[in-house]
């Protein structure tokens, strides 16, 4: 029953650090997809994937990277971090299709001092 | 124009009170539509998805209207509970997803 799980929940980088989130679903979801949300600007579209071996750029990828080795695995990596990456950042799952909802993970809390 | 708009917000309303939540969209080609529900700091709920004919879930009514491109939430009676920051999202899935978020309404509902 673990549905989208996100790791970590909290991360402190220093500028020019990199890291990777993770992100892992197991309800057998073609399409994953990674958000940040800053104050008053919503949730806005980083990289998505459509299935293993697939990815896209989404509304804001630059400085992040993202790879599609399996169904279930989804990571995105900070190559560089910048103060301007400072966000909560969410992944999301959910099956190919129109009317699909989204599952979110819990988030990830992220500052780049 | 930003693809999906929502009111600004906040709404603060008594307990009890009825309120409701507009959203717009610009995306003609949209296909499927749904009101979220986040609470601070965490992380986004589906709270129901929105149909053409209208569709009600306890004391929460959605309406789509296709030709004025325009979504609403209605909540009835409401909760302390329901305080939180709703989000208008719309699908135009054409290849793959295309979830569109709106920038949300804060809603708090006082004792």
């Amino acid at each position: 029953n673990a549905g989208v799980t996100q790791t970590p929940k909290f991360q402190v980088l220093k500028t020019g650090q990199s890291m990777t989130l993770q992100c892992a679903q197991d309800m057998n979801h073609e399409y994953m997809s990674w958000y940040r949300q800053d104050p008053g600007m919503g949730l806005r579209l980083i990289h998505y994937s459509v299935g293993a071996g697939i990815t896209d750029q989404g509304e804001v990828p630059n400085g992040y990277n993202v790879s599609r080795s399996t169904t279930e695995d989804f990571p995105l990596r900070l190559l560089s971090a910048a103060p301007s990456q400072t966000s909560v950042y969410f992944c999301a799952s959910s099956y190919q299709g129109s009317g699909e909802k989204l599952f979110f993970g819990s988030g990830t809390q992220l500052s780049v001092l | 124009r930003k693809e999906v708009e929502q009111d600004p917000g906040p709404f603060n309303v008594p307990e009890g009170a009825t309120v409701a939540f507009n959203c717009t969209y610009s995306n003609s080609a949209s296909q499927s539509f749904f009101w979220y529900r986040q609470d601070c700091r965490k992380e986004p709920k589906l709270l129901m998805s929105v149909y053409s004919s209208g569709n009600e879930d306890g004391r929460f009514t959605a309406q789509l209207n296709r030709a004025s491109q325009y979504i609403s939430l209605l909540i009835r009676d409401s909760k302390l509970s329901d305080s939180a920051t709703y989000l208008c999202v719309v699908n135009a899935a054409n290849y793959g997803q295309n979830f569109v978020f709106g920038p949300g309404t804060r809603l708090s509902v006082l004792p």
